[in-house]
């Protein structure tokens, strides 16, 4: 079965220092990836998304993320973070099957400190 | 524009009670998604729908839960005869197509059972 796993439950970063949330997965075939962002009492914000192609992949909010087919990750990374990042973040992976249902890794949760 | 709209945000219910809440896809997305974000976890899939079409609902943890779509646009989750263990976020999402397209997310129902 489709899954991901993201190791630490909290990353703490000084605001101005660079950030990265891990995630690894474990699926059958080529892997569609995603991150989402959460803010407190809101649904869930897409940021970025793999899907096939060059192994950096940049989205919202100046996030990229990186695709590491031999270790199976796809840490999400920014040069330097803001404390207004501090949120909750989620990597999913696309479930098989002809749509797009997703599948959550438990969430980390980020602080940016001043 | 409009983004995904649920209601209520919060809902208080006694053991035994029944609910409904309501989700409101973007105009036009063809599919829509409901997940339960239990406190500190990451959201599990529940049911989901391409237009009025149930396509998968192995995600809905008993008989007690019931969803529909029957006009393929507004959606109402229903949980009857509520338990404690119910008690989580509730979360609706809604796409454009069937690929890969970011899910929009609403701001989620707070469901408490007391």
């Amino acid at each position: 079965a489709q899954s991901v796993a993201q190791p630490e439950d909290q990353v703490n970063v000084a605001e101005g220092n660079p950030l990265t949330v891990k995630c690894t997965y474990s699926v059958s075939g080529n892997p569609y990836l995603f991150w989402y962002v959460q803010y407190p009492n809101r649904g869930l914000q897409f940021l970025l998304k793999y899907i096939t192609g060059d192994n950096l992949v940049k989205g919202s909010y100046g996030f990229e993320a990186e695709f590491n087919k031999s270790q199976t990750s796809f840490h999400l990374k920014k040069p330097s973070a803001l404390v207004s990042d501090s949120a909750l973040y989620f990597c999913a992976v696309r479930d098989r099957g002809g749509y797009n249902k997703l599948i959550f890794g438990a969430g980390t949760r980020l602080a940016v400190h001043p | 524009g409009a983004g995904v709209s649920q209601s209520p945000r919060y809902k208080v219910a006694k053991r035994g009670q029944d609910v409904a809440l309501r989700c409101d896809p973007i105009s036009g997305h063809v599919s829509l998604f409901w997940y339960q974000q239990a406190l500190g976890q990451g959201p599990e899939f529940l049911t989901y729908f391409q237009n009025e079409a149930q396509l998968d609902k192995s995600g809905l943890p008993s008989d007690r839960f019931f969803a529909e779509r029957p006009e393929g646009s507004v959606s109402t989750l229903k949980i009857q005869r509520t338990q404690q263990e119910d008690s989580a976020v509730y979360l609706c999402a809604s796409t454009a197509d069937r690929g890969n397209s970011p899910l929009h997310f609403g701001n989620g129902t707070r469901l408490t059972v007391t």
